[in-house]
């Protein structure tokens, strides 16, 4: 079956860290591009990273840049996004999401996990 | 950063019934780099339309998607029970990527 599935979130607090997983199947997880996107509650989503098939190309919204690290291992058909400096307006459900292009980006998304909650509270 | 408004917020309607949803941006939508999806709560969202018009793999025929410029619509000819969702547009055009607030679609 084709399919992504998140994990690792959990309730953090502010300033904390936190590690997300995100698990590639029934696909060449290698030959694409892949994104996280979260949704805070009551909110709609928001795009937070991008990172291409090789690791090297690598975009992020403003609202994480520098605190958030997208990386992927192609051989464990995993991505992950690593979380510091959390604020409480991090918490969010956190879907990872294929690009639909493949290799070459086309920038949206045909296949999405079901997410993974965070919560930053003290 | 182009900013997609949704509206209306919420569209009651019953099945069998049209809906039309509205997707604006405060600036021109380069190309036809404009998406729709649909979430329904706990599960991963589903690509419907890409290209402004496209219907990804095997969306029905009921869903379309029209519209240029800033002006966007996603229309849904006869509701059926599984469409009542929140929908959500999402412009391409290149990083930041950017969503609308989303459309929630209630049985009346």
């Amino acid at each position: 079956e084709v399919q992504l599935v998140e994990s690792g979130g959990a309730l953090a607090q502010p300033g904390g860290s936190l590690r997300l997983s995100c698990a590639a199947s029934g696909f060449t997880f290698s030959t694409y591009v892949m994104n996280w996107v979260r949704q805070a509650p009551g909110k709609g989503l928001e795009w937070i990273s991008y990172i291409n098939t090789d690791g090297h190309t690598i975009y992020y919204a403003d609202s994480v840049k520098g605190r958030f690290t997208i990386s992927r291992d192609n051989a464990k058909n995993s991505l992950y996004l690593q979380m510091n400096s959390l604020r409480d307006e991090d918490t969010a459900v956190y879907y990872c999401a294929r690009d639909f292009g493949g290799q070459a980006p086309y920038w949206y998304f045909d296949l999405w996990g079901r997410g993974t909650l965070v919560t930053v509270s003290s | 950063e182009i900013v997609l408004t949704q509206s209306p917020g919420t569209l009651s309607l019953s099945p069998g019934e049209r809906a039309t949803l509205s997707c604006r941006a405060d600036q021109s939508v380069s190309s036809t780099y404009l998406a729709w999806y649909q979430h329904k709560p706990g599960q991963a969202p589903r690509l419907l339309i890409s290209g402004v018009s496209s219907r990804a793999t095997g969306i029905p025929d009921r869903f379309s998607g029209s519209g240029s410029g800033t002006d966007f619509t996603l229309s849904i000819s006869r509701l059926e029970p599984e469409d009542f969702a929140v929908y959500y547009c999402q412009q391409y055009g290149g990083p930041p990527l950017t969503f609308g607030g989303g459309t929630k679609v209630e049985i009346k």
